[in-house]
């Protein structure tokens, strides 16, 4: 079945340590995406990529980085910069620009820093 | 910029009874709107989806009319069930430039027997 996995489900970090975030897509899908979801918030784009090896900050990238070495692979890395790294994360994938706004989405990372 | 308002929730109704969702939006142009679902503990899902005016969405009984007048994506299901349980969130994608989301801040919907 093709899909979005996001592992592992729940993740659990001390502060000031950096954790990274898999994405995998089996979809052939050009762009991906991350977002971050807060309560009351909605969803807040971090980083995009539309290519392999081409990636732009979204609204909140600060204390983030990825990386797309593969089509299939969009890792996050939440540094120890992030001043508020508890949140559940959301990794997504499209066609690209052909499908305006279709965006096929992973299970989530719940992430906790103590 | 480009933005969505999305009612504030939360929402609890009967089964059965009827669901109305409001969603404003402001973009430049004419963008497609969408309404996504997120049950307890998974990432999001497409419900429907508008590309023009006047378009409807309409997916598992819900729909939604693209009013470019009142720039307006409200969403409605005329019986909703138990199952129907979850955050709904309003979208929009600009016509150019990169396929980027817009989302509303999420409106979770309760349905009890």
């Amino acid at each position: 079945d093709g899909g979005i996995t996001q592992s592992p489900k729940y993740l659990f970090r001390k502060e000031g340590q950096n954790v990274t975030l898999s994405c995998e897509q089996n979809l052939n899908h050009d762009a991906m995406y991350w977002y971050r979801q807060d309560p009351g918030q909605g969803l807040r784009l971090i980083y995009y990529s539309q290519i392999v090896n081409d990636f732009q900050k979204g609204d909140i990238a600060e204390g983030y980085s990825v990386s797309r070495e593969k089509k299939e692979s969009f890792p996050l890395t939440v540094t120890s910069a992030q001043k508020n790294p508890t949140a559940f994360y959301l990794c997504a994938s499209s066609i690209g620009t052909g499908l305006r706004g279709e965006q096929y989405f992973g299970p989530g990372t719940r992430l906790t820093v103590t | 910029g480009d933005s969505v308002t999305q009612m504030e929730g939360p929402v609890t109704l009967s089964e059965e009874a009827f669901l109305t969702i409001n969603c404003t939006y402001t973009a430049t142009g004419y963008p497609s709107l969408f309404w996504y679902v997120q049950y307890p503990g998974e990432g999001l899902q497409l419900l429907l989806k508008a590309t023009k005016a006047d378009d409807k969405g309409s997916n598992k009984g819900f729909e939604a009319t693209y009013r470019k007048e009142t720039t307006s994506f409200h969403l409605e299901k005329g019986s909703v069930q138990v199952s129907d349980s979850a955050v709904y969130f309003c979208a929009l994608s600009a016509l150019s430039g990169a396929n980027n989301l817009f989302f509303g801040t999420g409106t979770r919907l309760t349905v009890i027997p």
